[in-house]
């Protein structure tokens, strides 16, 4: 079975510092980038985040640039995101997602998240 | 950046109807790139359907997508109890890489 699995979340104060990992299986995880996304209470989704799978090419939200940063491990199937400077507004359930797509070719159709893990909840708060 | 504006926010209806929500993009989507998840209470989201129509494995034909350009559309035919969740809509662009519409709660009428 394909399945991703995040930890690392908890009570941290604002300007703080937490870091989350997502732990994958079932599948060549070097194939695959990874995103994480995010979810307030109560609110819609948040892309925050991606890193490729062998390069290691990185992008980032506005809202999160300069404060996350995001790596990789593919010995270990694990990918971590370093949160700093963490604010109340970060408050969320983060979740990492499979970056899926078809490729012909130099081009990628079809690019989804499949499967999501379950999340891990963040909040910041003093 | 492409802005996804869903609606409605909010759809009342009752099983064995028919739910047609849409997904507007500020700019022309390669249809290539338009994505539904659907999301129950105190789950991650699930991947429904990609590339505007295609099917996601395991989710069945009641489900379907079309539409191209700016406008999008989920149509869910024949509403079983389990399909009343949140729905959102999702494209692929330049910067930043991913962007989600806000959301349609469908909701039993």
């Amino acid at each position: 079975d394909v399945q991703l699995v995040e930890s690392g979340g908890g009570l941290v104060q604002p300007g703080g510092s937490l870091r989350l990992s997502c732990a994958a299986s079932g599948f060549t995880f070097s194939d695959y980038a990874i995103n994480w996304v995010r979810q307030a209470p109560g609110k819609g989704l948040e892309w925050i985040s991606f890193i490729s799978g062998v390069k290691f090419h990185t992008y980032y939200a506005d809202s999160v640039k300069g404060r996350f940063a995001v790596s990789r491990d593919n010995a270990k199937n694990l990918v971590h995101l370093q949160m700093d400077s963490l604010r109340a507004e970060d408050t969320a359930i983060y979740y990492c997602a499979r970056d899926v797509s078809d490729r012909v070719g130099d081009t990628y159709f079809g690019i989804r998240f499949d499967p999501w893990g379950q999340g891990t909840l963040v909040t910041v708060s003093s | 950046e492409i802005v996804l504006t869903q609606s409605p926010g909010t759809l009342s209806l009752s099983p064995g109807e028919r739910a047609t929500l849409s997904c507007r993009a500020s700019q022309s989507v390669s249809s290539s790139y338009l994505v539904w998840y659907q999301q129950k209470p105190g789950q991650a989201p699930r991947l429904l359907i990609y590339g505007a129509s295609n099917r996601a494995t395991g989710i069945p034909d009641r489900f379907s997508g079309s539409g191209s350009g700016t406008d999008f559309t989920l149509t869910i035919s024949g509403l079983e109890p389990e399909d009343f969740a949140m729905y959102y809509c999702q494209q692929y662009g330049s910067s930043p890489r991913y962007t989600f519409g806000q959301g349609t709660k469908l909701e039993i009428k």
